[in-house]
């Protein structure tokens, strides 16, 4: 039973440039949600998807957006990158949508930003 | 608004020492649910246990015991006889349903440091 998969695992990129990470969710799982870690902090919620579209968003500005395929997986881009960007991505899926508690994370993607 | 509070921020001890990781919340909801995740030095958030607001009964999972009081907003994590693989980041979080569905609000971690 595969986990949750994202790729890259790292990524390395200039400050103003775009990024895109992806996430295939837990077989299974139609819902997929996006959190931001920051070093030495906890997770902040992005958005989440389900049906194809954003269901919820929390405080993250529209250079952040996604999107997500037939197949449940989701991309997370960012445009104009910034040096506050640099974080460690994740990706956590779970089962219907916005009313579901328990959500499975995915090693994540760490993001930096020169 | 939501809110989780860990206060300790690092904690070091013994291995085979008992250890409480504690865990403040706030919410305006009658119905939410309350979260511990262990991250390792991989990264990955590992799922250890979710209560709803409705069931204040203690929980055992081995060495694992988790103590939810309404009364104080707290909903502790204690690890029995502590092992150097019990060395991580515990996350507490916490999901309101009314208010913002699934999406999970974290606290800030604790680090846990278990020695030989």
């Amino acid at each position: 039973d595969a986990g949750v998969t994202q790729s890259p695992t790292h990524l390395i990129k200039t400050r103003g440039q775009q990024v895109t990470l992806r996430c295939s969710p837990k077989s299974g799982h139609d819902t997929v949600s996006w959190y931001q870690q920051a070093l030495g902090q906890g997770p902040q919620f992005i958005f989440q998807y389900y049906e194809e579209e954003e269901r919820q968003r929390g405080n993250f500005p529209d250079r952040f957006s996604g999107h997500q395929f037939p197949n449940y997986s989701s991309e997370l881009n960012v445009n104009a990158l910034l040096l506050g960007d640099s974080a460690l991505y994740l990706c956590a899926s779970s089962l219907g949508g916005p009313k579901t508690y328990e959500q499975y994370f995915g090693p994540g993607t760490r993001l930096t930003v020169t | 608004a939501q809110k989780v509070t860990q206060a300790q921020t690092e904690i070091s001890v013994v291995e085979k020492e008992d250890v409480t990781l504690d865990c403040v919340y706030e919410t305006r909801d009658t119905t939410y649910y309350l979260f511990w995740y262990k991250q390792p030095p991989s990264g990955e958030l590992v799922f250890l246990i979710r209560r709803n607001s409705f069931d204040e009964q203690n929980e055992i999972s081995g060495r694992y015991s988790w103590n939810f009081q309404k009364s104080t907003s707290s909903f502790n994590f204690t690890i029995t006889a502590s092992q150097v693989v019990d060395s991580a980041v515990y996350f507490c979080a916490l999901s309101e349903e009314e208010t913002s569905g699934s999406r999970l609000t974290f606290g800030e971690g604790t680090q846990l440091t278990v020695n030989p």
